[in-house]
């Protein structure tokens, strides 16, 4: 079966500091995967999405970048960490074959407060 | 990009049937309805999919009317883990060809289901 794991579950760091959260999926192959960001009491708001190795999209121009090593390895960096980059984010794969019937897939999540 | 908007919170008793409506009057052909739930400081979960008519599986039912420019998300005999935020989406991800339909999750409903 299927799993995305996201770490870590929480991190505090303080301003300026640098920032790498890591996404990967097992079980699958070539699948589309999603960094989306949320701050407190909001909806989700899409960051970046790649639909293979080394292809970034990105939907928000920010303080953040993204990164696609492998097939089912997804990075969010930062390299200088802003106060407005608290938030929770999320991780999130899709197949191409399967969104229909089953839609994204979400990791657990980093809640990530900038001091 | 078809925005959708639904009401902000909705509150429920145990046991009775809830019905949270999505608006998406720009609505694509080719774009599917989906509805996740959220609880706190988690990922959202695929609750159900459609395109037209009527869907129903183990946990809730969609109902698209013809002109598909609403949804309604209906869970019957609620119950107080019932208690989330419901996301409308409306959409496709990405497919390999390139092309670039997003998701886009908006603010979502807070259901609060009372004892």
């Amino acid at each position: 079966s299927q799993t995305i794991h996201q770490w870590p579950a929480t991190l505090v760091q303080p301003v300026g500091s640098p920032l790498s959260l890591e996404c990967t999926v097992e079980g699958t192959s070539n699948p589309n995967l999603y960094w989306y960001r949320q701050a407190a009491g909001r909806g989700l708001q899409l960051l970046f999405y790649s639909v293979g190795i080394g292809q970034i999209s990105s939907e928000v121009p920010q303080n953040l970048s993204a990164s696609r090593p492998q097939d089912r390895q997804f990075i969010l960096s930062s390299k200088k960490l802003l106060l407005s980059d608290s938030g929770f984010y999320l991780c999130a794969w899709s197949l191409d074959r399967t969104f229909v019937n089953y839609g994204y897939t979400f990791g657990s999540g980093t809640r990530l407060t900038v001091v | 990009l078809a925005k959708t908007t639904q009401p902000i919170s909705m509150d429920s008793y145990e046991g009775q049937e809830v019905n949270i409506t999505c608006s998406h009057n720009n609505i694509a052909t080719n774009d599917y309805i989906t509805w996740y739930q959220q609880f706190p400081s988690q990922g959202p979960r695929f609750i159900i999919q459609g395109y037209k008519t009527k869907v129903t599986n183990e946990v809730a039912s969609l109902f698209i009317p013809a002109d598909r420019k609403s949804s309604t998300l209906s869970l019957p005999r609620v119950s107080l883990s019932d208690t989330a935020v419901y996301y409308c989406l409306v959409g496709v991800p990405p497919f390999s060809s390139g092309s670039a339909r997003q998701l886009t999750f908006g603010s979502g409903t807070q259901l609060t289901v009372l004892p």
